[in-house]
């Protein structure tokens, strides 16, 4: 059964970069699905930030695009979301998730808190 | 960009009840990219509907979908204690993949 395990800073400056990095167990990462991060905040719910295929491609909320990197590391059978220029409105539980069929969201880690302060 | 909006924003029932939650799109949507997620306090989202009614694994038979178009629904025949929690609607059709605002579901 697949696992993902967020980790990464808890607290980030307003203007610096958020990363945040997922760590996939019981499957390779390289073999199919994609993998992508959704943030929850009380002011905007769900929100989808993006998601990456093993080839690569990587698919973006626009609202969000100019600022978002998602990468992959198949060595290490892991994931990471880079968000610069944070301000307050950054202030989420962040998921990372595997979904099927794009957008079909079928795993998703326990989610981790990052406030954006200084 | 394509707007979930979930109706009622919150339910007051009791175990054993019959409920069925809203989901209309802003725009006609394909059955194939509406998807359904319950999430209980303090725990991540699980998805329990996708294409609009096929269950995924593991899900109850009392949790069923079904819609088209605008119009989504999800029915619980039968509540369950465990049922109490936020359900989410979400279309991947078109970039953003949005999420409805939710329906909070409360024991009376």
């Amino acid at each position: 059964q697949v696992q993902l395990q967020e980790s990464g800073p808890g607290l980030v400056k307003p203007s610096e970069t958020l990363s945040l990095t997922c760590v996939v167990s019981g499957y390779f990462i390289s073999s199919g699905y994609y993998w992508g991060w959704i943030r929850q905040s009380p002011g905007t719910g769900l929100e989808w930030i993006g998601n990456i295929y093993r080839d690569g491609n990587t698919y973006y909320n626009p609202s969000l695009k100019s600022r978002v990197t998602i990468s992959l590391d198949t060595s290490k059978n892991q994931f990471s979301l880079r968000l610069t220029s944070v301000t307050a409105a950054d202030t989420a539980v962040y998921y990372c998730v595997r979904a099927f069929s794009e957008g079909i969201f079928d795993s998703w880690g326990q989610g981790a808190l990052v406030t954006v302060s200084s | 960009e394509l707007v979930l909006t979930q109706s009622p924003g919150s339910l007051s029932l009791s175990p054993g009840e019959r409920v069925t939650l809203s989901c209309r799109a802003s725009q006609i949507i394909s059955s194939s990219y509406l998807a359904w997620y319950q999430q209980k306090p303090g725990q991540s989202p699980r998805l329990l509907i996708f294409a609009a009614s096929t269950r995924a694994t593991g899900i109850p038979d009392r949790f069923s979908g079904s819609g088209s178009g605008t119009d989504f629904t999800l029915t619980i025949s039968r509540l369950e204690p465990e049922d109490f929690a936020v359900y989410y609607c979400q279309h991947f059709g078109r970039s953003p993949y949005n999420f409805g605002q939710g329906t909070k579901l409360e024991i009376k």
